[in-house]
């Protein structure tokens, strides 16, 4: 699975929109793009995940470049909740075996009052 | 929907005992549950791979002879830490997918973990 890299911190002011950046340049061309979150001494949240087109849901958007080397999370209006530690992840779709997830770092977003 | 419940939350016992964790997939069924560990302040590490029906598969450096994994039903697989010893204390994570997802791009949903603080 290709590697992704994230910026290790963010703050963004409650009620703006928080946008989180995660760089896949060697993403192949079955690989989806995953995002969670994760709050303190919590297991992972799934949020969203996409292909090429950008998608959009009750919690966030995903915008994929055209070229899928980059993608941004978008939160559209940030709360004191979203404060978390946020992984994109990208893995191969559709396959029976190697189905785990392979996390980084991740970006820690502050969401400040 | 796609509910993971972990079970005990939070566990403290003594060195040398054997502690078992639980997850369940509530509105699922899972042929593939995944058990992660997370060190304070480190992100997720995936430990093994749990198939039901069959033994497990290990992440390389994670002893199978530590890390008991039963994956006896669709909906449930256990993880049992055979003589914890204080270095074992963790947060331990599982995670699933809805077996109808097995051949999509459905996403994994995590449990809440469970603490485990061995003394």
């Amino acid at each position: 699975d290709a590697k992704t890299t994230q910026p290790p911190s963010m703050d963004c002011a409650e009620g703006r929109a928080a946008n989180l950046p995660c760089n896949h340049s060697t993403i192949s061309g079955n690989e989806y793009v995953y995002w969670y979150r994760q709050i303190h001494s919590q297991g992972p949240q799934y949020i969203i995940h996409g292909l090429k087109n950008n998608e959009t849901n009750e919690m966030a958007s995903l915008i994929i470049t055209e070229d899928r080397k980059s993608s941004t999370l978008i939160l559209p209006h940030a709360t004191l909740r979203d404060t978390a530690v946020y992984y994109c992840i990208v893995r191969v779709g559709g396959q029976t075996g190697a189905n785990n997830l392979f996390f980084g770092t991740g970006t820690r977003l502050t969401v400040i009052p | 929907g796609a509910v993971v419940s972990q079970h005990p939350s939070w566990v403290i016992c003594k060195s040398g005992t054997s502690v078992k964790i639980e997850c369940r997939s509530l509105d699922f069924q899972a042929t593939t549950m995944f058990w992660y560990r997370q060190f304070p302040k480190q992100s997720l590490m995936l430990m093994a791979t749990s198939n039901e029906g069959s033994k497990a598969t290990y992440e390389q450096g994670v002893e199978k002879d530590k890390f008991l994994i039963n994956h006896a039903s669709l909906t449930l697989s256990t993880l049992t830490v055979t003589s914890a010893h204080p270095e074992d204390s963790s947060f331990y994570i599982c995670s699933a997918r809805d077996l109808q997802g097995i051949y999509s791009n459905q996403p994994q949903h995590f449990g809440d973990g469970t603490r485990l603080s061995i003394l």
